[in-house]
């Protein structure tokens, strides 16, 4: 349990209204990130953050925005939700890997939230 | 752009079998690769991973996973299957300079009695 919470844990929401998610997490890492998991598609990234005011898009941006104020919470908003935007949405921390002998930094699994039901009718 | 294919969407094995997940991969750089489960309504919890250290990578819950550059392959064993592996398991892969991570499209393990 690497201290994820995701709020709402579910959601109905009518097409055209704002929908804001939150992902918080209580140790402080660096890395966050915000994926949508569709049958079929597996998990696909739609943002990142590699720390506070930094943010960059991911393979299905669009229709999304990210922000992230503080450390702990990152917040995924979708501005108008369309039905396409029905998913489970997942967030998930990073913790920063060690410099190895040869100079390369290794990569640290990612530690997934609980997820949030989105449906958009 | 890395990618993985995760070659089967089910598979189905009786309990005590050998279970076998295929994963193949594609980079152009030297990839790190992960394997993950998922019980129903519930996030991704990681089973082993790969950083380029040895190529025959173990896990939680028995399971194992060997890296085969030859034919750029991660797949994911258990020598005996039980009624709690089944699951969603997801590969992925990711390069150590970025942040895109790549998961499979999944395969759904049934084990049966």
């Amino acid at each position: 349990d690497a201290g994820i919470t995701q709020s709402p844990r579910h959601k109905v929401t009518e097409t055209g209204t704002p929908v804001t998610l939150r992902c918080h997490q209580t140790e402080n890492h660096r890395y966050m990130y915000w994926y949508r998991q569709d049958p079929g598609h597996g998990l696909r990234l739609i943002h990142y953050s590699y720390g506070v005011k930094d943010t960059d898009k991911g393979e299905v941006s669009d229709g999304y925005s990210v922000s992230r104020s503080k450390t702990e919470d990152f917040l995924l908003t979708l501005e108008s939700a369309t039905s396409s935007q029905t998913s489970v949405y997942f967030c998930a921390i990073r913790t920063r890997a060690p410099i190895d002998a040869s100079g390369r930094s290794s990569y640290n699994e990612q530690f997934f939230g609980p997820g949030t039901r989105l449906t958009v009718l | 752009a890395q990618s993985v294919t995760q070659l089967g969407s089910h598979v189905s094995v009786s309990e005590g079998a050998l279970v076998l997940l295929r994963c193949n991969y594609s980079s152009s750089v030297p990839p790190y690769l992960f394997w993950y489960v998922q019980y129903p309504n519930q996030g991704l919890q990681l089973l082993l991973k790969y950083t380029s250290a040895a190529t025959l990578v173990k896990g939680i819950n028995g399971f194992e996973a060997e890296f085969k550059k030859s034919e750029t392959s991660f797949h994911l064993t258990k020598p005996s299957a039980h009624m709690s592996d089944a699951a969603e398991y997801f590969c992925a892969v990711v390069h150590y300079n970025n942040n895109d991570m790549r998961f499979g499209a999944g395969t759904r393990l049934t084990v049966k009695p």
